[in-house]
């Protein structure tokens, strides 16, 4: 059975503190792990996609990594407007791309 | 604007109705997905459906039942079978490598 595992479930970090969330994947033949952001009461907006080990990925002040066990979410100086849930999630291959084994989400505040 | 719709955005049901959650895209994405999300979990999959008139049930699809009669559509409906039906509800749809979620609805039976 896939699973998905993120860490820690909660973080607080003062603004321009950088920091890094994890998420630690068992799935069989990943085709691909991906990041969400996600704000109260909104459906999650997704922010990456990475499909190797190695392979790393920014938008502003986020970095994306990969490797065989794990995925890091790099957060360079963080803002408060930063602060959100971040959800990892996996695509195990031979399946429907939208069809995700999601872990429970790291809840991101940054304080100003 | 492309995009995925749900409504309505708050639902409220009492016990023992049935209720439908709406799910509209204009995408033309093929596949379509209904989440589960409570707190403190990850989401889980409903329901998925990858074309028109077929669809495959997800991990927890006991109490819900689907249609796909359009590709645009995608509603879910709640049934009185489902013991814990309180939750938000998010639809999604794919093509190729990413999958986009729309806004949520969260049913609360009252």
């Amino acid at each position: 059975e896939d699973q998905v595992t993120q860490s820690p479930e909660a973080l607080r970090l003062q603004e321009g503190e950088s920091s890094s969330l994890n998420c630690s994947y068992t799935v069989s033949g990943l085709r691909g792990l991906f990041w969400y952001r996600q704000d109260p009461g909104k459906g999650p907006e997704f922010l990456f996609t990475l499909y190797s080990a190695g392979e790393e990925k920014e938008k502003e002040r986020l970095k994306a990594t990969l490797t065989k066990k794990e995925s890091f979410l790099h957060i360079t100086a963080p803002k408060p407007e930063d602060s959100a849930t971040y959800l990892c999630a996996s695509n195990a291959g031979g399946t429907s791309y939208g069809k995700l084994t999601f872990g429970q989400g790291t809840i991101l505040t940054v304080h100003p | 604007d492309g995009g995925i719709t749900q409504s309505p955005k708050y639902l409220f049901r009492k016990e023992g109705q049935n209720v439908t959650l709406s799910c509209e895209q204009n995408l033309n994405h093929d596949a379509m997905y209904w989440y589960r999300q409570d707190p403190g979990q990850g989401l889980r999959l409903i329901y998925y459906s990858q074309i028109v008139n077929d669809f495959q049930k997800g991990d927890i699809a006991e109490g819900y039942s689907v249609s796909r009669e359009k590709k645009e559509s995608f509603p879910l409906t709640v049934t009185s079978a489902q013991k814990n039906p309180t939750a938000f509800y998010l639809c999604a749809s794919s093509i190729h490598t990413e999958a986009f979620f729309g806004q949520g609805t969260r049913l609360t039976v009252v």
